[in-house]
């Protein structure tokens, strides 16, 4: 799996939009990324993922550049609420359940 | 959407017992779940991929006699941690599939996972 590079922690100030950027320079051509948040003592929860072209959930959006070598998630109004460890994974899709590989992630603290 | 369940939440036991973990799918099948451990302030570490039907495939450096996976259906599978010692004490998450959501993507849904304290 593509290695993934994402800062250690990042704040955000409520209602803001918190952009949250991921480097993955060695991706393949068939790896999707992923982000994944972990609030404290819960488990992880999926956000979104995408492969070349730019995603939006009711959660948040996800821009891919061009070259797919890096990514930024996006909370578009940030809330106390979304205090957590973002993760960004990337992994092939096989069509079989097959296990994420969790790096460091970013904590982003959100505040008033 | 998918719902994975994980019992007991919390649990103190004393060094040298054994704690069994379960975990469920609740509105789906998984043929194959995935356990993590997790120690403050670090990122998960997966432990193991539970097989339904078939002996779980364990990553470098778990030991399997010591922590023991079952997942004799398709719907739950457990962990259970024997002759537990302090430095087990960890959180425990579980993981699985829907292969029914997101068609062809690697989506995993966690359950909220266990906090093992050993005394």
């Amino acid at each position: 799996d593509a290695k993934t590079t994402q800062p250690t922690s990042m704040d955000c100030a409520e209602g803001r939009a918190a952009n949250l950027p991921c480097n993955h320079s060695t991706i393949s051509g068939n790896e999707y990324v992923y982000w994944y948040r972990q609030i404290h003592s819960q488990g992880p929860q999926y956000i979104i993922h995408g492969l070349k072209n730019n995603e939006t959930n009711e959660m948040a959006s996800l821009i891919i550049t061009e070259d797919r070598k890096s990514s930024t998630l996006i909370l578009p109004h940030a809330t106390l609420r979304d205090t957590a460890v973002y993760y960004c994974i990337v992994r092939a899709n096989t069509g079989t359940a097959s296990k994420l590989t969790f790096g460091t992630g970013t904590r982003l603290q959100v505040t008033l | 959407g998918a719902v994975v369940s994980q019992h007991p939440s919390w649990v103190i036991c004393k060094s040298g017992t054994s704690v069994k973990i379960e975990c469920r799918s609740l509105d789906f099948q998984a043929t194959t779940m995935f356990w993590y451990r997790q120690f403050p302030k670090q990122s998960l570490m997966l432990m193991a991929t539970s097989n339904e039907g078939s002996k779980a495939t364990y990553e470098q450096g778990v030991e399997k006699d010591k922590f023991l996976i079952n997942h004799a259906s398709l719907t739950l599978s457990t962990l259970t941690v024997t002759s537990a010692h302090p430095e087990d004490s960890s959180f425990y998450i579980c993981s699985a599939r829907d292969i029914g959501l997101f068609s062809g993507a690697n989506v995993l849904t966690f359950g909220a996972g266990s906090r093992l304290t050993v005394l």
